[in-house]
């Protein structure tokens, strides 16, 4: 089936620093989601994008729909230790109602 | 979560058994979802459902099967038929955000150990 190349797959950083994370797909898609997710629990919607080239920002988190439909990338920026968990990229397929997802970056932060 | 119930949150099952998830919403959306989540990987979809009545295989739907008899409601049943039956399940409901994005809310899923 279709993929999602989702990058990367973790990473360790200070606190106070940015970070940035991205997907790409060889698919078109109609709407890019971005979520968070914590140990046991189900994903928690942070941005959503269907727009191409479209930028939108939520707090300290900003994300962007590429131009060609076919890749996005997430910013969060001055990290905190509560910004901890994995995050997950999805991207809905044009004229359908299936929703794809990548991989997952697993961000800790050090304190 | 947001209207969203799964249950049981664990459930523990012997080889052979079939098991039946629950996913129940109060949101009033048409589409509802089932994904399973492996340890360190993404989400894959299980099955969906448009509409009451009808429901459509998504990318791992064999040894799973599901009814959409009422809105409020898409159990899952996971068959003897399925080989690795342990994982995370998530639940999701698909409706349209304020800013006119399709969006998926999910449950908190339900974890299932098969011994």
């Amino acid at each position: 089936g279709q993929q999602l190349n989702q990058s990367p797959q973790s990473m360790f950083i200070q606190e106070g620093e940015d970070v940035s994370m991205n997907c790409t797909s060889s698919s078109i898609f109609n709407t890019w989601l971005w979520y968070k997710q914590d140990p046991g629990e189900g994903p928690v919607l942070l941005i959503a994008l269907y727009k191409a080239g479209e930028l939108t920002s939520n707090g300290r988190l900003t994300a962007q729909f590429g131009i060609t439909r076919k890749d996005s990338f997430l910013n969060i920026s001055a990290s905190i230790p509560s910004d901890v968990g994995i995050y997950f990229c999805a991207g809905q397929l044009v004229g359908t109602y299936k929703y794809i997802f990548g991989t997952g970056t697993r961000l800790k932060v050090l304190a | 979560d947001g209207g969203i119930t799964q249950s049981p949150k664990y459930l523990f099952r012997k080889e052979g058994q079939n098991v039946t998830l629950s996913c129940e919403q109060n949101l009033n959306h048409d589409a509802m979802y089932w994904y399973r989540q492996d340890p360190g990987q993404g989400l894959r979809l299980i099955y969906y459902s448009q509409i009451v009545n009808d429901f459509q295989k998504g990318d791992i739907a064999e040894g799973y099967s599901v009814s959409r008899e009422k809105k409020e409601s898409f159990p899952l049943t996971v068959t003897s038929a399925q080989k690795n039956p342990t994982a995370f399940y998530l639940c999701a409901v698909g409706h349209r955000a304020l800013s006119g994005a399709n969006v998926l809310t999910f449950g908190a899923g339900s974890r299932l150990t098969v011994l």
